[in-house]
């Protein structure tokens, strides 16, 4: 059975341009998690999606933004890109959405903002 | 929200020595307590898990004891290899401010097993 699977690997944008990440859940999970990891630092949450509804929001301008469609995969749009948006951009899906839920996460988006 | 604190956030240990991280949360409410490895270029991976009605779990080299009492659960590696070496986080499932339960990352400890 296939992981969480993210595209693209690597991306490089410029300063100010838009930047989409996407992401498949594994097969019957629901719920979709977006969380950004800076270089050499912690899981920062950033988004979380279930059957379709953004649930929670992480402490992250209004530029980052996202969506599940009826699939369950989700993409995340980052606006007006800054330098310190550089990243690792990690996914995770989960089956059950209320307490115990195990997320899985994918390896992750390389994103390089020059 | 729930808050969970890691540490520590670097530890060294001789090839065949015991590892052990140590996490606190603050949410008596948490119930499930996830450990994960992260290989440098690589996402997190689950590698062991425990819920609040069992108090320690293990898988071959790997354990996880829980302390509901004081809040704090820890990760105990034996016999520890140079593959051992990676970042690992804890994370607590707690309420989120959105009313439903999510999981909440300690800031991570890189593990670095010397030959």
């Amino acid at each position: 059975e296939a992981g969480v699977t993210q595209s693209p690997t690597h991306l490089i944008k410029t300063r100010g341009q838009q930047a989409t990440l996407r992401c498949s859940p594994i097969s019957g999970h629901t719920s979709v998690y977006w969380y950004q990891q800076a270089l050499g630092l912690g899981l920062q949450f950033l988004l979380w999606y279930d059957e379709g509804e953004e649930r929670n929001r992480g402490n992250f301008p209004p530029r980052f933004s996202g969506r599940q469609f009826p699939n369950y995969s989700s993409e995340l749009n980052v606006n007006a890109l800054e330098l310190e948006d550089s990243a690792l951009y990690l996914c995770a899906s989960s089956l059950v959405k209320f307490s115990g839920n195990t997320i899985y996460f994918g390896e992750g988006s390389w994103l390089t903002v020059v | 929200g729930e808050n969970v604190e890691q540490h520590p956030s670097t530890l060294s240990v001789q090839e065949g020595d015991s590892a052990v991280i140590k996490c606190t949360y603050s949410d008596s409410a948490s119930n499930y307590f996830p450990w994960y490895k992260q290989e440098l270029g690589k996402g997190p991976q689950l590698i062991i898990d425990i819920r609040s009605n069992v108090g320690e779990k293990k898988d071959q080299r790997i354990a996880v004891t829980l302390n509901k009492t004081a809040k704090h659960f820890s990760l105990h590696i034996t016999e520890t290899q140079p593959e051992d070496s990676a970042v690992y986080f804890c994370a607590a499932s707690g309420l989120s401010g959105a009313g439903s339960y999510q999981l909440t990352f300690g800031k991570g400890t890189k593990l670095s097993v010397i030959p």
